[in-house]
């Protein structure tokens, strides 16, 4: 099956300062890319919809200038967490769509962020 | 997206079959079923999908009602690391959010020795 990957696995940061999180298609080309957010004991949150050259599409009520999304390549999309707060403290899941034959995602490992 | 609706938990005995149901009774006619699992701290791991056939695959099987309101996961033996969240989930197939998937609360299965 596909492969993502995700860098780091996890990350803890002082609050205030900027977190990047790579999303990594190791074996296929993905022009979608989707970034979730996921409370403990909750299911996870879609953030935004990552398209390889274009802006991300945010879903309601998520920050666009405090969560950074950047697709610049078929294979890489990357999350930028702004001025970080405790509140931020989350695990950030990434996944990419196989656009060819299928429409199924394949989903990173996930990128456990504690803000202090 | 047609919504989906899944017993919270459920408890299955090693080696023996798992059976997670699914009602999707609202779903479109071009709209699949898709089913993924989540282990704890772990992303979601897809399994399967299908359109209207019942479909196998070296994970599970995937039955799916010839109305196409319900469908049903087979895990055919269960093992301790098939202990997870399975969320079973219909994505629209065009317009806004087209396939994007929505995550609801899925079925714990507590796969037990």
């Amino acid at each position: 099956g596909a492969v993502v990957s995700q860098h780091p696995s996890w990350v803890i940061c002082k609050s205030g300062t900027s977190v990047k999180i790579e999303c990594r298609s190791l074996d296929f080309q993905a022009t979608t890319m989707f970034w979730y957010r996921q409370f403990p004991k909750q299911s996870l949150m879609l953030m935004a919809t990552s398209n390889e050259g274009s802006k991300a599409t945010y879903e309601q009520g998520v920050e666009k200038d405090k969560f950074l999304i950047n697709h610049a390549s078929l294979t890489l999309s990357t999350l930028t967490v702004t001025s970080a707060h405790p509140e931020d403290s989350s695990f950030y899941i990434c996944s990419a769509r196989v656009p060819v034959g299928s429409d199924e995602q394949y989903f990173g490992p996930g990128t456990r962020l504690t803000v202090t | 997206d047609a919504k989906t609706t899944q017993p919270p938990s459920m408890d299955c005995a090693e080696g023996r079959a798992a059976n997670l149901p699914c009602n999707h009774s609202t779903i479109s006619g071009n709209e699949y079923v898709y089913w993924y699992r989540q282990i704890h701290s772990q992303g979601p791991q897809y399994i399967i999908h299908g359109l209207k056939n019942n479909e196998t695959n070296e994970m599970a099987s995937l039955i799916i009602t010839e109305d196409r309101k319900s469908s049903t996961l087979i895990l055919p033996h269960a093992t301790l690391r098939d202990t997870a969240v399975y969320y079973c989930i219909s994505p629209p197939r065009s317009g806004a959010g087209s396939y994007q998937l929505t995550f609801g609360k899925g079925t714990k299965l507590s796969v037990i020795p």
